[in-house]
């Protein structure tokens, strides 16, 4: 699987867009961008995945380059229970059971 | 949330006893997983099952041992205890291992102290 590449730590407004940025410049044609976020001292939870176009569900957007080698994740309307680490993870469908963690980036949203 | 639960939910041991944490399931995946989270480590997987008595290593296996003898429960065990496995743990589930939509659903956490 591609490896990822985050920043380190976010802030944000509470009420205004988050947007959090992943770069994976070495992923292949077939590995998707799957996004995870663990608010503190709770188990990850699945927020977006997508391939090559944007997705966008009640949690979050995903913007996916047209060269794939980069995507952002939108939180359009940022809360304090935003307040998390945010990973993204590639993977392919071939990838089995493996699911690799980084260590994200952590965003605090700030009221 | 998925039904997943995990116990104890806190636990404190000394080295070299051994230790057995417990997820269970009510949503009748057929894969479950066992991690570990350490600061600066993220999450690293220690085992994960594909099915009833079907159970393979992942990246941290050594010290622990697994067992799932039904569906909804996968045993996590440290035969020995070690100060190195401090951490807390986390068990996952998900209804595949391969495909497009991917979702692992994760537990509350075991929070593992070795004295």
């Amino acid at each position: 699987d591609a490896k990822t590449t985050q920043p380190t730590s976010m802030d944000c407004a509470e009420g205004r867009a988050a947007n959090l940025p992943c770069n994976h410049s070495t992923i292949s044609g077939n590995e998707y961008v799957y996004w995870y976020r663990q608010i503190h001292s709770q188990g990850p939870q699945y927020i977006i995945h997508g391939l090559k176009n944007n997705e966008t569900n009640e949690m979050a957007s995903l913007i996916i380059t047209e060269d794939r080698k980069s995507s952002t994740l939108i939180l359009p309307h940022a809360t304090l229970r935003d307040t998390a680490v945010y990973y993204c993870i590639v993977r392919g469908q071939t990838s089995g059971s493996r699911l690799t963690f980084g260590e994200g980036t952590q965003l605090t949203v700030n009221p | 949330d998925a039904g997943i639960t995990q116990s104890p939910r806190h636990k404190v041991t000394e080295t070299g006893t051994p230790v057995t944490l417990r997820c269970h399931q009510t949503e009748n995946h057929r894969y479950m997983y066992w991690y570990r989270q350490d600061p600066g480590h993220g999450l690293r997987l220690i085992h994960y099952s594909y099915g009833v008595k079907d159970t393979d290593k992942g990246e941290v296996s050594d010290g622990y041992s697994v067992s799932r003898s039904k569906t909804e429960d996968f045993l996590l065990t440290l035969e020995s205890a070690t100060s190195s496995q401090t951490s807390v743990y986390f068990c996952a589930i998900s209804d595949r291992a391969s495909g497009a939509t991917y979702e692992q659903y994760f537990g509350p956490g075991t929070r593992l102290t070795v004295t």
